[in-house]
């Protein structure tokens, strides 16, 4: 079974505090994602990477910054937390490949709840 | 960009028939996923549809319409455990980025 796992389940912090959220997938995927889930829009995607050291804006990329170091590890850093941060942090992986539905299928963590107060 | 667009919430009795529908409007189209996602977990894989047509996966089926930029999650014998928030989701180029739609809460009755 492919295992995505996210460091935390539940953060709280400060506005203002670095923020560090990072995410490991066991199954060789070249792909991974960050998301943020807000009730009633859905999944909105903040940053991926295609392969190490790669990285690429989502559609909401601002106050966010990312990092992948390793193929497995992908982190999301926030510079500076602000209460509109507040939100559910999902990380996917996917393969690498010609369209089709084993590139498409996305594999997602458990997420991270994270408080901004 | 994309857009997608899903009813926000459906309800059923155990044993019923419900059908999540979703438009799209996107810049390219490569295929169209469905994932569920319970209250308090991570998102799974349901369906993936790239041609028109009828998937069958059990008691779940998906349906696209490229022509009409339509597609649906079809449940059949509804039970209790389908009781989830099901999103759409369409890659529209091949970047292996996916937009999501906003999700459609769909509650079972006993």
């Amino acid at each position: 079974d492919v295992k995505v796992t996210q460091s935390s389940r539940y953060l709280v912090k400060r506005t203002g505090e670095k923020v560090f959220l990072e995410c490991v997938q066991d199954m060789d995927h070249e792909n991974m994602f960050w998301y943020r889930q807000d009730p009633g829009l859905g999944l909105r995607l903040i940053y991926f990477s295609y392969d190490v050291k790669m990285k690429e804006k989502g559609d909401i990329p601002e106050g966010y910054s990312v990092s992948r170091e390793k193929k497995e590890r992908f982190s999301l850093i926030l510079e500076s937390a602000s209460t509109n941060q507040t939100s559910m942090y999902l990380c996917a992986s996917s393969f690498k490949g010609l369209a089709g539905i084993w590139q498409e299928t996305q594999y997602f963590g458990p997420g991270t709840r994270l408080l901004v107060l | 960009g994309q857009s997608l667009e899903q009813p926000s919430e459906v309800t059923a009795v155990e044993g019923a028939i419900v059908q999540i529908n979703c438009t799209y409007q996107t810049s390219g189209f490569y295929g169209l996923s469905w994932y569920q996602q319970h209250d308090g977990g991570a998102p799974t894989f349901l369906s993936y549809n790239a041609l028109d047509g009828l998937e069958e996966t059990g008691r779940f089926s998906s349906f696209l319409s490229r022509s009409d930029s339509y597609g649906y999650l079809l449940l059949q014998e509804l039970q209790m455990k389908d009781s989830a928030s099901y999103f759409c989701a369409v890659s529209g180029s091949n970047d292996y980025k996916l937009s999501f739609g906003a999700g459609t809460t769909v509650t079972v009755r006993a």
